[in-house]
Order: structure tokens, then C-alpha cells, then sequence
């Protein structure tokens, strides 16, 4: 079973649609928890960074960390079509860094 | 312009053909780190360093070496490439050297062994 899940996806929705995206985790020694967005043939940049349980808002997106459940969530209000690229989480641990596999998002105009 | 740089961009090769791929970053950062990125499989972290002269394996370590002689480059070796490494590679680093800060990306190599 892999440390990081990520929902698969990809996602198709419609410009203004609010969008979630998630991921699950096995391993109760994260404590950093990172969304990153990667265009089309571009490396990934970092979104959002939280650390512990709780939500944190950043213009249209709200990172929400649950560490209870071990299930963290990025949502998007509002989508642009520009937001249309692969969303991956990833969790630091001790140097390493384990990434979910990507969900691959497009909006629709 | 702050940035981490990779060369060659694209890359096919032989069989057995060692070849390196090169990274460095003009940001001073401690950490540097080597991912796979395949369909499927997402991201996969392939060797990393805190600091000069310190490198740790990562999750797929398995066919690659480093090294790190200056902080600034961080090149990935592959001794005898076979086709299962076929993949787009992608180096990173960050200021800080847990990996708890961001991680700066570069463009990505896309090798193909035949």
C-alpha cells in the first residue's frame, strides 16, 4: 500500500464549479502537507503549505488537513480554465518527500 | 533570475550508455533533489542531499548515483541505463534542508533508453 493516495481522477468541470481534490495517507509521522500544480509540460510548483489540522485560505484556494482521518483536501472556488493542470500533494518527512500520483483537472470555459 | 536549470532537456540513448544528466540552482539552497515522474506512478523521489557531501536514497533509488561536490550542482548519474528508465526526471531544491520548505522545480529531462 503506498504512503500517499491520491484520487485519481482526472476531473472535467465547468468554469465557476467548485472543486475538491484529495488525498489520504498512511504514515502519522507527517506533519507538513503540500499541494503543488504542475502544467502541461512544466515541473511543479508549489500551491499551498500547511502544517497541522485545520483549514488555510489562499485567495480562491483552501487547503484542509484533517489529521485525525489522515485525509487531506485542496478545494477550488470559483475554477478558471487557467487552473486546468495536474494538482499533486505531497507530504516531507526526514528529507524524503512523497508525492500522491495527481489528479489531472480541466475547466471548461 | 532564480532558477534550477537541467541539461539535457530531452535525451535518447542505448542500452548500457552511461550518461549523466545535469542540475544546479543559483539559489543557494541546502537541498537538492532527484524525482521520476512516470504515468501511473506520479512522482517518485529518486536520490536527495541535505548538504555538500551528504546524500541519502530516496524511494527508487535502484540504477542511479549522485553526487554532490558543490552546493549549487547536483547531477544524476546512470552507469548502465536500460529501458525501465525511460522516464521524465525532474531536479529540485530548497532553501531549507529538511524538504519542509518549498521546493523549486526544474524544467525536466525526458530520457528514453532504447
Amino acid at each position: 500500500q503506498k504512503e500517499v493516495e491520491q484520487d485519481p481522477g482526472p476531473l472535467s468541470v465547468p468554469e465557476g464549479a467548485i472543486v475538491s481534490l484529495n488525498c489520504t495517507y498512511s504514515n502519522s509521522a507527517f506533519q507538513y502537507f503540500m499541494w503543488y500544480r504542475q502544467y502541461s509540460r512544466k515541473g511543479p510548483e508549489l500551491l499551498m503549505y500547511t502544517y497541522s489540522s485545520g483549514n488555510k485560505e489562499d485567495g480562491r484556494f483552501t487547503a484542509q488537513v484533517d489529521k485525525s482521518s489522515k485525509y487531506i483536501s485542496l478545494f477550488i472556488r470559483d475554477s478558471q480554465p487557467s487552473d486546468s493542470a495536474t494538482y499533486l500533494c505531497a507530504m516531507p518527512n526526514a528529507g524524503k518527500s512523497t508525492f500522491g500520483d495527481g489528479t489531472t483537472l480541466t475547466v471548461k470555459p | 533570475e532564480a532558477q534550477v536549470t537541467q541539461n539535457p532537456r530531452y535525451l535518447i540513448t542505448v542500452t548500457g550508455k552511461k550518461l549523466t544528466v545535469t542540475c544546479s540552482q543559483n539559489m543557494n539552497h541546502e537541498y537538492m533533489s532527484w524525482y521520476r515522474q512516470d504515468p501511473g506512478l506520479g512522482l517518485r523521489q529518486i536520490y536527495y542531499s541535505m548538504n555538500v557531501e551528504v546524500t541519502d536514497k530516496g524511494d527508487v533509488p535502484e540504477g542511479y548515483k549522485v553526487s554532490r561536490k558543490e552546493k549549487r550542482n547536483f547531477p544524476l548519474i546512470l552507469e548502465s541505463p536500460s529501458p525501465n528508465q525511460t522516464s521524465l526526471y525532474f531536479c529540485a531544491s530548497s532553501r531549507l534542508a529538511g524538504a519542509t520548505d518549498t521546493q523549486y522545480f526544474g524544467p525536466g529531462t525526458r530520457l528514453t533508453v532504447l
